[in-house]
């Protein structure tokens, strides 16, 4: 199974401002996606991270909010821009299609406040 | 509009008891449907189904899928205190695109 972390682990944020979350797989995958789980909430999908091309969002997620990166088969960043308290989530990164591997594993989260 | 359901959201047993979670969804292009277990941050993966009437095991967890009534359960057998957890039901749509659409979520507490 892939092996997935992410940084930072957790940060607390000033509203206006930005914060670059980094998420790193230990082997190359096909697939990379971000997902945001408010409190109390479940996962939502917010975009598809794509390999050495824009990200594809899922309705109510805007590039201009979200810019994601993703410049290899193995890492990817979500910046999270212009910050309200709303943006207060977790923010979980996954990745599917390793070798052999169909099964989607999340990274461990970045637990964001803004305030 | 796809959606994924789960029942009950929460749930209080004590040791020793067998739980049945439940998951029904109405996806278009449905792939495969997963549980995952989530006790702080990271969903951790339990299992994938794709196929109907195929029970899945692992120690004292179990899961099967049934295509024609759109629904699966992920039954916890002796449970501990362990188990408890967030549980949580997602189906892979749009075949291929490996995006997933999660449920509400499971919280179950085993009591001592």
């Amino acid at each position: 199974s892939a092996v997935i972390s992410q940084k930072p682990s957790r940060d607390i944020c000033q509203r206006g401002t930005s914060l670059t979350i980094q998420c790193q797989v230990d082997s190359q995958v096909t697939m990379m996606f971000w997902y945001r789980q408010q409190p109390g909430q479940s996962l939502t999908l917010i975009a598809t991270a794509n390999q050495g091309s824009e990200a594809t969002y899922e309705s109510g997620f805007v590039i201009d909010k979200f810019p994601i990166s993703r410049p290899n088969l193995t890492f990817s960043t979500l910046t999270v821009s212009n910050m309200s308290p709303e943006d207060s989530s977790i923010y979980l990164c996954s990745a599917t299609g390793g070798a052999s591997e169909e099964t989607q594993y999340f990274g461990p989260g970045t637990r964001l406040l803004v305030l | 509009e796809d959606k994924v359901v789960q029942s009950p959201l929460s749930l209080v047993v004590h040791e020793g008891d067998t739980v049945t979670l439940n998951c029904s969804y109405e996806v278009t292009n449905f792939r495969s449907l997963l549980w995952y277990k989530q006790e702080k941050k990271a969903p951790t993966f339990l299992f994938m189904l794709t196929s109907s009437g195929i029970e899945k095991k692992s120690g004292r967890l179990s899961s099967i899928l049934d295509k024609k009534e759109l629904f699966s359960i992920l039954n916890i057998t002796a449970t501990q205190t362990g188990d408890s957890a967030v549980y949580l039901c997602a189906v892979e749509f749009s075949s291929n695109t490996g995006k997933l659409i999660f449920g509400q979520g499971t919280t179950l507490q085993v009591k001592p």
